[in-house]
């Protein structure tokens, strides 16, 4: 149960776009679209903001949007704003032993 | 209001054990898969273990295997995780997160996965 790879840290100006990558197998992430995407503010509880590779739940900016290349996952968030200043996780779910993986999580830092 | 929380959290000594709950409302609770989901002071999530709707199957975590146990009350609408056998290492501010997903039988594959909603966590702290 390896964890998926995410860069520690990302950042980027107002108004900018930035991309956090997460980099699983072919046994996770390149198996199967269950690859989802939280938000966590400090002292908060994760928040939903991507699931089946791509979808956004009703309600949620479009600034965040997502993809997957491969074993490898995308989220893009355009026109940071200072709110966007938090944690990123991605998830997986493997199908073959039924267990969940998270990435490492990325700080994602609006100058 | 679709709203999971978590209760039980506490001090503990280690080779002690905890029972966490995690009770739901605003949804049809066995209709849904469940997770206990953990993180460390200043680290990143780790998903612990997994129940589905009707209690039947269970996944856990390598690390937690064997000393953990989930089970949930459909009648209550509680979901739990009992802790035996805890180390330093377990301690963690838990989550519990409902399972969003179904299957799918057209496609013969889940859609919806992901964790929604989220507690607000209950803080497991093991030490001497």
């Amino acid at each position: 149960q390896s964890a998926l790879t995410q860069p520690a840290s990302v950042s980027g100006s107002p108004g900018q776009s930035i991309t956090i990558s997460c980099t699983g197998t072919s046994g996770d992430i390149g198996a199967y679209n269950y690859v989802s995407w939280y938000q966590q503010h400090p002292g908060k509880a994760p928040k939903l903001l991507i699931f089946d590779v791509n979808n956004r739940p009703s309600g949620l900016s479009t600034r965040f949007s997502a993809s997957k290349s491969g074993n490898t996952a995308s989220l893009t968030i355009s026109g940071l704003q200072p709110e966007d200043e938090a944690d990123y996780y991605c998830s997986s779910y493997i199908t073959s032993n039924s267990v969940e993986v998270f990435g490492g999580g990325t700080k994602l830092t609006v100058l | 209001e679709v709203q999971v929380v978590e209760s039980g959290g506490g001090l503990v000594q280690p080779g002690g054990s905890l029972r966490l709950s995690c009770t739901a409302s605003g949804f049809l609770f066995s209709s849904y898969w469940m997770h206990w989901v953990r993180q460390a002071p200043g680290e990143g999530l780790e998903w612990v273990s997994r129940i589905e709707g009707d209690g039947s199957g269970t996944t856990y975590a390598d690390s937690v295997k064997g000393r953990f146990t989930i089970s949930r009350d459909n009648a209550k609408n509680t979901l739990y995780l009992q802790m035996n056998s805890l180390r330093a290492e377990d301690t963690a501010v838990y989550y519990c997160a409902r399972d969003n997903s179904f299957y799918d039988f057209g496609s013969r594959s889940r859609k919806y996965k992901c964790f929604d909603p989220w507690g607000q966590g209950t803080l497991v702290t093991v030490s001497s």
